[in-house]
Order: structure tokens, then C-alpha cells, then sequence
């Protein structure tokens, strides 16, 4: 099957520095994509649809501010959390599509703040 | 702020058993359909999907049953095996929404 890959697949980070998670599609292009944020025992939940050469679409509760998203190529989005803090710490999931059917996902990025 | 941590309904059930796991969604409009697989510290693993204008699809040792009168979706792992222990989740979409809506996942616990 198709293949995503994300990076890092784990980072800890000081509060109130950024950090960039980075997605790619490896052998397709995909001209959106998708962040996901994942607390503990909990279900996956949409933050963002990226789409290449445009900006990005938020779902409703998430700051575009905070949370950057660039979808500059057809392979590559990248999620920036700016001055991130403790509540941000989550596991952060991007997934890409081939075209029409099942979504691939990446292997997520556990993100602490301390 | 952070939601407090929800303690996932859990499903445990002896190697060789057949398991079932259960998925409600709320979208009559909703017409696409995927189960996955999430181990931990991983992302989610394609298992199976299913359209709406079907009601059953089988794959390898699995089957995903589809009843959208009362927007019951399922998922049956035959013979099941210690490392089908992980979080299933159901997922679905709708035409002209290409993101997923996951449900809120089931953490199967296979005993050897």
C-alpha cells in the first residue's frame, strides 16, 4: 500500500519553543492531507485539512495561529506548533490520500512539552 | 484544555475465539466506511472498508458488516490471534468530505 511517513516520530521541547512535524507521501502525490491530534485513550481528532498551494482549512476550536501548516509540494506538509506548552502535548497524526478510498496514515509524532 | 483521559471499552477474548466489535455513527449521510487498527505509540492501520451500497465485505480473517437503518457498523476477527491485540477504531466519511470522522475506538485484548 501507498506509504506515509512522518517526522520525527518523537520530540520533547522546552514551553514556548516551536516545533515542526513534518509529512510525507513517498510514492504518491497528495495534494491534501490531513492532521490529526490524539490525547490518551482517545480517538483521533481532526485538526486540519492541508491542501498543496493553498491554505490550510482549520476545524472549528483549533487556532491557526498555533498550530502552522505549509503544504508546499505534493509530497510534503509540515505542521509547525508555535510556542507550544505543556496542553499541547499530544500524539500528532497526518494522513494522505491516493485518490479516492482508504486515507494511509502516518506513523504519528509524540510531541511532550515540558 | 485536555479532555480527561476516557478509559476505551475494552473487549478481551481468548486466542482462537472469534471477536466482534461494535462502531455506532450518527452521519445518515455518511456513505464511506474503514476500520482500523492502531497499536500503540503507532499510527492507525487500514484493515478493511466498506461502501454503503453494500452491507457485508470480507477479507482475510475479517468481515465488516454494515447495517444502515440503524447505522451499526461491525467488525468480526475470525480465529484471533495475541497480535490482533490493539485499538480498533471505525472511521467514515461522506461524499465531498474527504476526512476522516473516527469513532471513539475499542481496545481488543486477545488472552493466549
Amino acid at each position: 500500500g501507498a506509504v506515509v511517513s512522518q517526522h520525527p516520530s518523537w520530540v520533547i521541547c522546552k514551553s514556548g519553543t516551536s516545533v515542526k512535524i513534518e509529512c510525507r507521501s513517498l510514492d504518491f502525490q497528495a495534494t491534501t492531507m490531513f492532521w490529526y491530534r490524539q490525547f490518551p485513550k482517545q480517538s483521533l481528532m481532526l485538526m486540519a485539512t492541508s491542501n498543496e498551494g493553498s491554505k490550510a482549512t482549520y476545524e472549528q476550536g483549533v487556532e491557526k495561529d498555533k498550530f502552522l501548516i505549509n503544504h508546499a509540494s505534493l509530497t510534503l506538509s509540515t505542521l509547525t506548533v508555535t510556542s507550544a506548552h505543556p496542553e499541547d502535548s499530544s500524539f500528532y497524526i497526518c494522513s494522505a490520500l491516493p485518490g479516492m478510498g482508504e486515507a494511509f496514515f502516518g506513523q504519528g509524532t509524540r510531541l511532550t512539552v515540558v | 484544555g485536555e479532555s480527561v483521559g476516557l478509559h476505551l471499552p475494552t473487549l478481551s477474548v481468548q486466542e482462537g475465539d472469534n471477536s466482534i466489535i461494535n462502531c455506532a455513527y450518527s452521519n445518515s449521510a455518511s456513505d464511506y466506511f474503514i476500520w482500523y487498527k492502531q497499536e500503540s505509540g503507532k499510527g492507525p492501520q487500514f484493515i478493511i472498508d466498506i461502501r454503503s451500497n453494500m452491507d457485508k465485505r470480507q477479507g482475510q480473517r475479517v468481515t465488516v458488516l454494515l447495517n444502515k437503518t440503524v447505522k451499526h457498523l461491525s467488525l468480526q476477527i475470525a480465529a484471533t490471534q495475541p497480535g490482533d491485540s490493539a485499538v480498533y477504531f471505525c472511521a467514515e466519511n461522506y461524499t465531498g468530505r474527504r476526512a476522516l470522522t473516527f469513532g471513539s475506538g475499542t481496545r481488543l485484548q486477545v488472552q493466549p
